[in-house]
Order: structure tokens, then C-alpha cells, then sequence
């Protein structure tokens, strides 16, 4: 299987500040890589598709990089909106598996 | 816009089998564009891939419960089952259906989820 790794697992940012989150992949996913927003008691929601591609609807201060086995998610400005716990999952392989999960929370 | 509800029992006793179904509306199951697919969430941890189904009923299983599930389709109902035998208490968690586009296996509509507790 491939393990993704996500870090930090939290965090505590203010209002506006600017959000980074990493996720490292085992081996090699090129850009096979999605991330997800999950707020408590919700399914997650899906905001940036392969790497990089950001879902329709999904406000333009999510983005994502990366490829091979590094890749960031970042929030250019966080919102009162944005508390959430964060996951990636990468489809290179079977099974698909999910990054840990980073929370989100509002200084 | 498609919607997808599980329904199944709350409550299952240890080394009984788990069974679920996901009701999708707004969108065929038979469509060639999807996988659907059973991910579960115990409480306070992350995501774990299940399974999945395709229209053809060729399905794919996480090897960590490959020799316990079995995923199938019903078109008539428009329905996605899941079946989980032999659990126990680490089978506990919030079990969700979720549609993915073929072959990018992003999971971009999903059931509210619900909670199955494995306990005597």
C-alpha cells in the first residue's frame, strides 16, 4: 500500500493568515492526488483534484502543488469558514488510501 | 444532482455480518462514468478505503478486508450494498458510499454516512 503522510496533523492559525499543509506520498503518484475538506459530523467534500485543479465551486484561496511524492495544499487567507479537517488520497494505486488528516482550527 | 443515502443497521453484534445500502438518486448506477465506492471513518480517525463497484459489477477491495466484504449492485433499486462478515469492535466507525469518476478515482458526491457500532 502506499502511505500518505500528512503533516502538521494541527494547527492554529488566525484569520487571514496564510495555511500550509504537506502531505508526503511512500513512493512515486505523479500528480494522482486529491484533497478534501471535512467538517464535523459531514462527509468530506472534494476541493482540488489531481495535484493542482481546484473543484468547481470551491473558493479560489484553496490551491495545491506538487508532484512525484511532495505535495502542499495551502489557504491563501483562512476563514472562519475554513475549520475543517484537511485529507489527502492518492489514486496511483489499489487500494486508495488517505493522508492522516490535518485540523484546521482559528487562533 | 445526484444524492446518496445509506441506510443498515445501527447496531451489529460481534461476528455477525455488517450489511449497509446506499440509495442513489439523481443519477443512474449504471452509468459507464462512475465507480461506487464504501469508505468508513472510525470516530475521531481518518479515512479507509472499503471498496468499490463499476456497472459491469467488477469490483475492487481493500486487501486489509478483502476476505470479509462483498460489494454488489442492484439496478433495480438503484442501490449499492455492502456486505461486512465476521466483525468486531474495530469494525465501529461511520461507513460512507461515495461516487468517483472513472479511472480518476476522485470521490466528488458522497452519502451523509452513518454510524455502525459492533458491540454485544
Amino acid at each position: 500500500d502506499i502511505q500518505m503522510t500528512q503533516s502538521p496533523s494541527s494547527l492554529s492559525a488566525s484569520v487571514g493568515d496564510r495555511v500550509t499543509i504537506t502531505c508526503q506520498a511512500s513512493q512515486g503518484i505523479s500528480r494522482y492526488l486529491h484533497w478534501y475538506q471535512q467538517k464535523p459530523g459531514k462527509a468530506p467534500k472534494l476541493l482540488i483534484f489531481d495535484a493542482s485543479n481546484l473543484e468547481t465551486g470551491v473558493p479560489s484561496r484553496f490551491s495545491g502543488s506538487g508532484s512525484g511524492t511532495d505535495f502542499t495544499f495551502t489557504i491563501s487567507s483562512l476563514q472562519p469558514d475554513d475549520i475543517a479537517t484537511y485529507y489527502c488520497q492518492q489514486y496511483d494505486n489499489l487500494p486508495l488510501t488517505f493522508g492522516g488528516g490535518t485540523k484546521v482550527e482559528i487562533k | 444532482q445526484v444524492q446518496l443515502q445509506e441506510s443498515g443497521p445501527g447496531l451489529v453484534k460481534p461476528s455477525q455480518t455488517l450489511s449497509l445500502t446506499c440509495t442513489v438518486s439523481g443519477g443512474s448506477i449504471s452509468s459507464v462514468s462512475y465507480y461506487w465506492t464504501w469508505i468508513r471513518q472510525p470516530a475521531g480517525e481518518g479515512l479507509e478505503w472499503i471498496g468499490r463497484i463499476y456497472t459491469s459489477g467488477s469490483t475492487d477491495y481493500n486487501p486489509s478486508l478483502k476476505s470479509r466484504v462483498t460489494i454488489s449492485l442492484d439496478t433495480s433499486q438503484n442501490q449499492i450494498s455492502l456486505k461486512l462478515n465476521s466483525v468486531t469492535s474495530a469494525d465501529t466507525a461511520v461507513y460512507y458510499c461515495a461516487r468517483s469518476l472513472v479511472p480518476y478515482d476522485r470521490f466528488d458526491f458522497w452519502g451523509q454516512g452513518t454510524l455502525v457500532t459492533v458491540s454485544s
